[in-house]
Parts: structure tokens; C-alpha cells; sequence
């Protein structure tokens, strides 16, 4: 059970776009659809952003999209807002029955 | 709307337990698979535990197997986790969340606030 691997942080100005990427391996994100995302802005809980790889809950803007090549899956958030400043966390079922979680990726916005 | 509300953590010495309770509401909880996440201050999410909607079925993370047991009362609309030999390192921050489906989760929505372990003597 080992984490997914983000990068530590990533930044870009308003109005720029940026790529969070997780990888993890063949037993978990690479077999399942099972992928999310999470927000956490500081002090506050978790929010999902994405599920099953690329699909929005409703209210999320369509400037979060989500995909998937092989053992990585990514997240991509255009049109960056200062509001958008917070910890971004991936999430991958695996095929023990259980489910991992990315490092995190801090999004700073310049 | 949805509601978690965890309560029971606290301050507690190593090798002592702890049981956590999360209240849901806004839905039927006996059809939905829950889950336990927790945060450790300043870091990252770890799942912990995960239990089917009927309880038939309960996972374990490896770094809490053997002391960590997962239960639900469905009539009572609430998750616990029983926390046994309590470590140092199991200090964090318990989020109780809703899983997607009944048993198959494919996603974590919504998330309670959490309720914070403390493990120190």
C-alpha cells in the first residue's frame, strides 16, 4: 500500500493552466477507473473534484478535467484563479481491496 | 444535505484505545459502504478502514491491521472505529466519509470535519 507519487507543489499565474500528475502502478491506477480527486483549501476538509478519472460532480467548473494514460493519472486546472490555492490529493482503488491516496501537490497561485 | 459529524477523539497515552463515532444523516446510511481517512498534522491523506453497507465486509490499511476494527450500527445511523494499542504515530486527524455505492467505492463524498487523535504520553 503504497502512496501514489505527486509532485510537492506546482504554481502558475491567474488565467494560466496547470497539471497535477499521480502516478501509481499496475495493481492500482493503472487497472481501475476508480481514480478521484480531492481539494483542500487549509483548515478544511477534503472535497471531491473528479471521479472515475474524468468526470465532475456537479458545481465543480469545468476547468477541472481529469485523465488517465497508463499507471498516470492527471489533473488539470485551466484558467487558474486565486481561489484555486489549496492541497490537491489524488485517490486509486487497488486490487487488494483497498485504496491509496497521493502525497499531495500544493497549487500555489503567483 | 449529508452530514458527518465524527466525536471521541481526544488525548490518549501510547497503548491505550480509542473508539470514534461518526453521527451520518441526509441519507440512508445502511446502503452506502463507509470509510475511515485520517491526516496526521502537516501531512498527507492515508485511508484507514472501510466497511460494506450491510457490514458484512471490513478492509484494513497494513499500518493498522490487528488494531483497528471498523464496525456500523445501521439502526443508529453510525460508523465507529475501535482503536486498540494506540501509537505515536496513529496521532491525526479521523475523517469518517461516505463512500460512493454499497460496497463498490468508487469515489469519497462528502467528508465530515474530523475528529482529532492525540497519542502522547
Amino acid at each position: 500500500q503504497s502512496a501514489l507519487t505527486q509532485p510537492p507543489s506546482v504554481s502558475g499565474s491567474p488565467g494560466q493552466s496547470v497539471t497535477i500528475s499521480c502516478t501509481g502502478t499496475s495493481s492500482d491506477v493503472g487497472s481501475y477507473y476508480r481514480v478521484s480527486w480531492y481539494q483542500q483549501p487549509p483548515g478544511t476538509a477534503p472535497k471531491l473534484m473528479i471521479y472515475e478519472v474524468n468526470n465532475r460532480p456537479s458545481g465543480i467548473p469545468h476547468r477541472f478535467s481529469g485523465s488517465k494514460s497508463g499507471n498516470t493519472a492527471s489533473l488539470t486546472i485551466s484558467g487558474l484563479q486565486a481561489a484555486d490555492e489549496a492541497d490537491y490529493y489524488c485517490s486509486s482503488y487497488t486490487d487488494t481491496d483497498t485504496w491509496v491516496f497521493g502525497g499531495g501537490t500544493k497549487l500555489t497561485v503567483l | 444535505q449529508v452530514q458527518l459529524v465524527e466525536s471521541g477523539g481526544g488525548v490518549v497515552q501510547p497503548g491505550r484505545s480509542l473508539r470514534l463515532s461518526c453521527a451520518a444523516s441526509g441519507f440512508t446510511f445502511s446502503s452506502y459502504g463507509m470509510h475511515w481517512v485520517r491526516q496526521a498534522p502537516g501531512k498527507g491523506l492515508e485511508w484507514v478502514a472501510v466497511i460494506w453497507y450491510d457490514g458484512s465486509k471490513k478492509y484494513y490499511a497494513d499500518s493498522v491491521k490487528g488494531r483497528v476494527t471498523i464496525s456500523r450500527d445501521n439502526s443508529k445511523n453510525t460508523l465507529y472505529l475501535q482503536m486498540n494499542s494506540l501509537r505515536a504515530e496513529d496521532t491525526a486527524l479521523y475523517y469518517c466519509v461516505k463512500g460512493s455505492g454499497n460496497y463498490h467505492t468508487n469515489w469519497f463524498d462528502p467528508w465530515g470535519q474530523g475528529t482529532l487523535v492525540t497519542v502522547s504520553s
